[in-house]
Parts: C-alpha cells; sequence; structure tokens
C-alpha cells in the first residue's frame, strides 16, 4: 500500500496570498496518477487536479498541480475567500487508492 | 451525468448495511466504482473498487473480510455491503466513478452504528 503524506497540516494565510501544499508517497506513483481534491464542511470532494497537472473542467487556473514520481505539489495563486478548505491528495495509480491526510489552507 | 446513492442508515453493532449507487448518463461498463468513506473530522479513506464489466473487486486492507462489492449491469447500480458493524464505521459513504479523472462522486449516505 502506498502512504501518502501530506504538509503542512495547516497553512494560515490571508486571502489575495499564495499557498503550497505537498504530498509525498512511500513509492512512486503509477502513471503519475495523482489527484487534488477541495472539501468543504457538509460537502464531498471537488476534483481540482488529476494526472498530477491536469485541472479538472471549470477548475479556475490559480490551482496548479506539479511534480512526479513521489513528490507531487499542489499551488493556488491569489487566494480567494472560497479557497479556504481542506485539500487531500488521493494516488490512483494502481488496484488500491489512498488519500494523503489532508491539509487545511485557513484565514490568517 | 452522475451516482445518485441509498438513504441515510442506523443500524445496530453487528448488523450489516449495504448502500446501493445508481449510475446515469454515462456507459455504466466503462468505468469501475470505488468506495470511499469519511468518518466524522476525518479524511476520506478508501474501501475498494468493482470493475463493473467483469466483476474484479479490490478491497483495502482495512475491510478485507468484512467488505463485499458487487454490480448489477441490467440496472447500472453497484452494491456496497459492509458487515459486523461498529461504532466506528459511522461515516458518510461515497461512491466514485473510476478514471484518469476521478471526478464524479455521490452525494454520500450517512451510516450510524448506535446501540
Amino acid at each position: 500500500e502506498i502512504v501518502l503524506t501530506q504538509s503542512p497540516a495547516t497553512l494560515s494565510l490571508s486571502p489575495g496570498g499564495s499557498a503550497i501544499l505537498s504530498c509525498g508517497a512511500s513509492q512512486s506513483i503509477t502513471n503519475n496518477f495523482l489527484s487534488w481534491y477541495q472539501q468543504k464542511p457538509g460537502q464531498p470532494p471537488r476534483l481540482l487536479i488529476y494526472g498530477s497537472s491536469t485541472r479538472a473542467p471549470g477548475i479556475p487556473d490559480r490551482f496548479g498541480g506539479s511534480g512526479s514520481g513521489t513528490d507531487f505539489a499542489l499551488t493556488i495563486n491569489r487566494l480567494e475567500p472560497e479557497d479556504f478548505a481542506i485539500y487531500y491528495c488521493l494516488q490512483y495509480g494502481g488496484s488500491l487508492w489512498t488519500f494523503g491526510q489532508g491539509t487545511k489552507v485557513e484565514i490568517e | 451525468v452522475q451516482l445518485v446513492q441509498s438513504g441515510e442508515e442506523v443500524k445496530k453493532p453487528g448488523a450489516s448495511v449495504m448502500v446501493s449507487c445508481k449510475a446515469s448518463g454515462y456507459t455504466f461498463t466503462s468505468h469501475g466504482i470505488s468506495w470511499v468513506r469519511q468518518a466524522p473530522g476525518q479524511g476520506p479513506e478508501w474501501m475498494g473498487r468493482i470493475t463493473v464489466n467483469n466483476h474484479n473487486t479490490n478491497y483495502a486492507q482495512n475491510f478485507q473480510g468484512r467488505v463485499t462489492m458487487s454490480a448489477d449491469t441490467s440496472t447500472g447500480t453497484v452494491y456496497m455491503q459492509l458487515r459486523s458493524l461498529r461504532p466506528d464505521d459511522t461515516a458518510v459513504y461515497y461512491c466514485v466513478r473510476d478514471g484518469i479523472d476521478p471526478d464524479l462522486w455521490g452525494r454520500g449516505t450517512q451510516v450510524t452504528v448506535t446501540s
């Protein structure tokens, strides 16, 4: 089983700022099948990025994904009030999926 | 295009629960379905998946022996049964469509295990 470790656990930022969220894998992820989700209370996770760097339809270009192998990152530029939420990475490269434990982006 | 899940369940410890997930708006057999659960205040946890065109399943180690996933291709519905329920199985259970972009989630089914 691939273990995903997200850092930091919490980011305290101001609107207009930038966030860099990290997701490290215990072994290389097949085909870089690593996605990022945003979740707000009472809602299912919303796909932002798939395949490490491809934005899902309708996702603004201030969200960007990068990385390969075992090291991945989600960058959020020009933070909007609606971006303050919890972010999870998911690896789906094999027959078993795993999620990271999440990074909370909160207003400073 | 949507996944519609069955309604809220309340169960006693030791019981079983079956949650359904009906797909519409796409070719059902072209995608597998995963099940993910999320306990209160916790992150999502992947439980397993079913390849609906051949009914092949893969289960997370944490659920081996307690979960069964099945599919009915005639109705486009996938089922997840969890047995020997414990209070810490209380969670929202989601079905998720597989693919290179796992973007389609059901709205979730609340399962509460309480005596």
